[in-house]
């Protein structure tokens, strides 16, 4: 089954204890994404990458790291969680062979993280 | 920063009623895609849209992308209590690869 999961589903931790959440693909898309979900803020792109060794500042990346060492893995490291950092966390994958222009995003199911 | 304003935020209808989100800004977008989400869930991609004035359907639901590419509506016809989510669009940057979400519209459909 095509999916991108997130690992862990929920987590909540305190100030300044780091912090990795896991995303992987197995749809062998190029693109991935880490976005955040606040209430009425709708999605914020925070980092993404169009292919393996290849990064992006999104949006809001202040805070946020990340590392694109293989294609299906797109792990999003807080090295100093603070509480604002709280928030609803999904990572999305697509395919943009045909063209950015697409970008069509296959979200994966979230993370909720909790920062004390 | 490009921005995309997205209204209304909330909507509350009753089964039957139609609908229309907007989804507005003053940048030009290669794409603009629709998506839905419900509650526990990951959004889930309904319609891309990319050529000007481009019209798409997809049963009771209608997409329309703006002539110059800046903003984009959905248009539901004779809304159901399956249409009740949160509704986001959102806009592909073709030249590097962002992806700049709306607001959202949590709609409610009620028997």
């Amino acid at each position: 089954e095509a999916q991108v999961t997130q690992n862990p589903r929920y987590l909540i931790t305190v100030t300044g204890k780091k912090l990795t959440v896991t995303c992987s693909q197995n749809m062998n898309h190029e693109y991935m994404s880490w976005y955040r979900q606040d209430p009425g803020l709708g999605l914020r792109q925070i980092y993404y990458s169009m292919n393996v060794e290849v990064t992006d500042k999104g949006d809001v990346p202040e805070g946020y790291k990340v590392s694109r060492k293989e294609k299906r893995n797109f792990p999003l490291i807080l090295e100093s969680p603070s509480p604002n950092q709280t928030s609803l966390y999904f990572c999305a994958s697509s395919f943009i062979g045909g063209g950015i222009s697409y970008n069509e995003q296959f979200f994966g199911p979230g993370t909720r993280l909790t920062v004390l | 920063t490009q921005l995309l304003e997205q209204s209304p935020q909330f909507l509350s209808i009753q089964e039957g009623e139609n609908l229309t989100v907007y989804c507005n800004s003053s940048s030009v977008f290669s794409s603009l895609q629709w998506y839905r989400q419900e509650p526990g869930e990951g959004p889930v991609l309904l319609v891309t849209v990319v050529t000007g004035g481009e019209v798409k359907k997809l049963k009771r639901l209608t997409f329309q992308f703006g002539d110059a590419r800046k903003d984009s509506s959905l248009h539901i016809t004779a809304a159901q209590t399956g249409d009740t989510g949160l509704y986001l669009c959102a806009g592909a940057d073709n030249q590097g690869g962002k992806l700049i979400f709306g607001q959202g519209t949590e709609l409610s459909v009620k028997p």
